[in-house]
């Protein structure tokens, strides 16, 4: 068990430009959840996945945010045309399924700052 | 819907004494209630957990937690705090009906003095 990771760790981006963050969660985890925490502010639910389908997603995801979980493993998280707005750290958690109690375990997060 | 209140933005505290991390939260329905602890640089890990039965939990470092459903709290303490406890808490929530997203509050940044 290596643990949720999250690539990159940092990213700069001017606005306008297109990131994509990458979220690797636990092996046996099938749940994944995205977050998004900005400075001052506690973690906000973006959207999850149960396995490769995303079962639900906040009204503080745009259209210019896209989630995927293509095999329900990986997940990526891509923002178009980004803007100031958009400057967070990006976290992701993962859990099993079938328990709501169960604990969901965090990523280190990945901090985009758009300039 | 769940919201959650955590009304100190930073507390500061002399080593080795004591500490409370007021929790408050609001919902509808029955919720379950968690504090995850974030040290600097690194990602969130859950501290302790309110699901059931006695409302006082307790973790491996000594923090404590005491669910009060009568003025909805869950309050953190620890009776004598170190340097290495510096980190930022938040308090969250989990409704039992099925939503699995976590609600969190804004977060106590708890700065431990010499």
């Amino acid at each position: 068990d290596t643990g949720v990771s999250q690539d990159p760790r940092h990213k700069i981006t001017k606005r306008g430009q297109n990131v994509t963050f990458r979220c690797d969660p636990i092996s046996e985890h099938n749940r994944l959840y995205w977050y998004r925490q900005t400075l001052g502010q506690g973690p906000e639910f973006l959207t999850y996945f149960q396995n490769e389908a995303q079962l639900e997603k906040s009204r503080l995801l745009s259209d210019r945010f896209s989630a995927e979980r293509p095999k329900g493993s990986f997940s990526t998280l891509e923002i178009q045309r980004t803007e100031q707005g958009d400057s967070a750290m990006y976290l992701c958690a993962s859990k099993t399924s079938g328990r709501i109690n169960n604990e969901q375990f965090f990523g280190p997060g990945t901090r985009l700052t758009v300039l | 819907a769940q919201s959650v209140t955590q009304l100190d933005s930073q507390v500061p505290v002399f080593e080795e004494a004591p500490v409370e991390l007021r929790c408050n939260y609001s919902s509808s329905v029955s919720v379950y209630l968690f504090w995850y602890v974030q040290y600097p640089n690194q990602g969130l890990q859950l501290l302790l957990k309110y699901l059931s039965g006695s409302t006082l939990v307790e973790s491996i470092n000594g923090f404590e937690a005491e669910f009060n459903k009568s003025q909805t709290s869950f309050h953190l303490r620890k009776p004598s705090v170190h340097i290495s406890d510096t980190a930022e808490y938040f308090c969250a929530v989990i409704s039992n009906f099925g939503n699995e997203k976590l609600t969190f509050g804004t977060g106590t940044r708890l700065t431990i003095i010499p």
